[in-house]
């Protein structure tokens, strides 16, 4: 069975830094590209970074760039989010979700929620 | 970068048909898109990959009610035999070489 357990979510004042991991299983993961994409509350999605199966290549979206850093240890299976500067803007629950052969989202975590304020 | 542009809200009857509807910006008129379900409180759920010519593939626990289609730039999710668990949020996705994008994402009612 697929999964994708998200954890490390929390209360953070501004300015603080998180780790996000997303521990994957079920499937080859090394096989696929991932990514993380967020909720605010009450909101819609928004994707935040994507890499490639190897890491060798990763994308963010602008209000993130510099500030947060995806990165994935292959041989454990996990995927990682380093949030540093966390602005009250970044508060969302934070999915990860698996990226398939054909490009698509196509397998999603259950999220875990991040809360910036002070 | 797309732009992908989704009805805030829709809604038919039970038992009735719906047809979603996801527009791709100018200039990338021709691009897959997939569509994601998402239950109140929960994770999205991945539905179909569907492309610029029609095409789509579900994922394999979908219902048969759900399809898709294309029309230039529009990508339709359409569902037939509405039912009550059917009333929640739909969103579309697209990518290019560097980015992801999301529709606004729809919020369907069943009357």
């Amino acid at each position: 069975e697929v999964q994708l357990l998200e954890s490390g979510g929390d209360l953070v004042q501004p300015g603080g830094s998180l780790r996000l991991s997303c521990a994957a299983s079920g499937f080859t993961f090394g096989s696929h590209g991932m990514s993380w994409v967020r909720q605010p509350p009450g909101k819609g999605l928004e994707w935040v970074s994507s890499t490639s199966r190897d890491a060798g290549v990763t994308f963010y979206t602008d209000s993130v760039k510099g500030r947060f850093t995806t990165s994935r240890d292959n041989s454990r299976n996990i995927l990682y989010l380093q949030m540093n500067s966390l602005r009250a803007e970044d508060t969302a629950v934070y999915y990860c979700a698996r990226i398939g052969p054909n490009s698509e989202s196509n397998f999603w975590g259950q999220g875990t929620p991040v809360t910036v304020t002070s | 970068q797309p732009v992908l542009t989704q009805s805030s809200s829709a809604s038919a009857s039970l038992g009735s048909s719906v047809k979603l509807t996801c527009t791709l910006s100018s200039g990338h008129t021709s691009y897959t898109i997939a569509w994601h379900q998402q239950q109140p409180g929960k994770a999205p759920r991945f539905l179909m990959r569907l492309e610029g010519n029609g095409n789509y593939n579900k994922e394999s626990v979908v219902p048969d009610r759900f399809s898709g289609s294309s029309s230039g730039a529009d990508r339709y999710l359409t569902i037939s035999n509405l039912q009550s668990e059917d009333e929640t949020d739909y969103y579309c996705e697209t990518w290019d070489s560097n980015n992801r994008v999301f529709g606004g994402g729809t919020r369907l009612t069943v009357l």
